[in-house]
C-alpha cells in the first residue's frame, strides 16, 4: 500500500496567517492527491482534488500544488472557521490511503 | 442532491460480525467512474480506508483487514453493504460511507457517519 505522511502533525496559527501543510507519498502518485478538512464531530469535507483543483464552494484562500511524491496545501489567510484537522489522501492505487492528519489550532 | 446514509448496530460484542448498510440517493451505483468507499475513524485518530466498490463491481480492501471484510452492492436498492467479521474493541470507531467521483477518484460526498462500539 502507498504510505502517506504529513508535516507538521500540528500547528498553532493566528487569524490572517499564511499556513502551509506538507504531504508526502511513499511512491510517485502523479497528481492523484486530495485534501480534506475535518472539524470536530463532523465528517470530512473535500477541499482540493487532483492536487490543485479547488472543489466547488471551497474558498479561494485554499490552494494545493505538487506532483509525484511531494504536495502542499496552503491557506493564504487563515480564518476562524479554518481551525480544523487536514488530511491528504492518495487516489492513485487502491486501497486509497490517508495521511495521519495535521491539526491547525489557534495560537 | 447527492446523499449517503449509514445504518447498522450501535453496539456489537467481541467476535460478532458487523454489517453496515449505506443507502445512497442522487446518483446511481452504476454511474461510470463512480464508486463508494467505507472509511472509519477511531476516537481521536486518523481516517482509515476499509473498502471500495466501483460501478463495474471491482472491489478493493484494506490490506491489513482484507481477511475480515466483504463489500457488496445492490444497485436496485441503491445500497452498499460492508461486513466485518470477528469484531474487537479496537474496531470501535465512526464508520463513514463516501462517494468516489471521477477519473481522479476523489471522495466528494460523505455520509454523516455511524458510531459503532465493540464491547461485551
Amino acid at each position: 500500500d502507498i504510505q502517506m505522511t504529513q508535516s507538521p502533525p500540528s500547528l498553532s496559527a493566528s487569524v490572517g496567517d499564511r499556513v502551509t501543510i506538507t504531504c508526502r507519498a511513499s511512491q510517485s502518485i502523479s497528481t492523484y492527491l486530495n485534501w480534506y478538512q475535518q472539524k470536530p464531530g463532523k465528517a470530512p469535507n473535500l477541499l482540493i482534488y487532483a492536487a490543485a483543483s479547488l472543489e466547488g464552494g471551497v474558498p479561494s484562500r485554499f490552494s494545493g500544488r505538487g506532483s509525484g511524491t511531494d504536495f502542499t496545501l496552503t491557506i493564504s489567510s487563515l480564518q476562524a472557521e479554518d481551525f480544523a484537522t487536514y488530511y491528504c489522501q492518495q487516489s492513485y492505487n487502491t486501497p486509497f490511503t490517508f495521511g495521519p492528519g495535521t491539526k491547525v489550532d489557534i495560537k | 442532491q447527492v446523499t449517503l446514509k449509514e445504518s447498522g448496530p450501535v453496539l456489537v460484542k467481541p467476535t460478532e460480525t458487523l454489517t453496515l448498510t449505506c443507502t445512497v440517493s442522487g446518483f446511481s451505483l452504476n454511474n461510470v467512474r463512480m464508486g463508494v468507499s467505507w472509511i472509519r475513524q477511531p476516537p481521536g485518530k486518523a481516517l482509515e480506508c476499509l473498502a471500495h466498490i466501483f460501478s463495474n463491481d471491482e472491489k478493493s480492501y484494506s490490506t491489513s483487514l482484507k481477511s475480515r471484510l466483504t463489500i457488496s452492492k445492490d444497485t436496485s436498492k441503491s445500497q452498499v453493504v460492508l461486513t466485518m467479521t470477528n469484531m474487537d474493541p479496537v474496531d470501535t470507531a465512526t464508520y463513514y460511507c463516501v462517494r468516489i467521483r471521477g477519473i481522479n477518484q476523489e471522495m466528494d460526498v460523505w455520509g454523516k457517519g455511524t458510531t459503532v462500539t465493540v464491547s461485551s
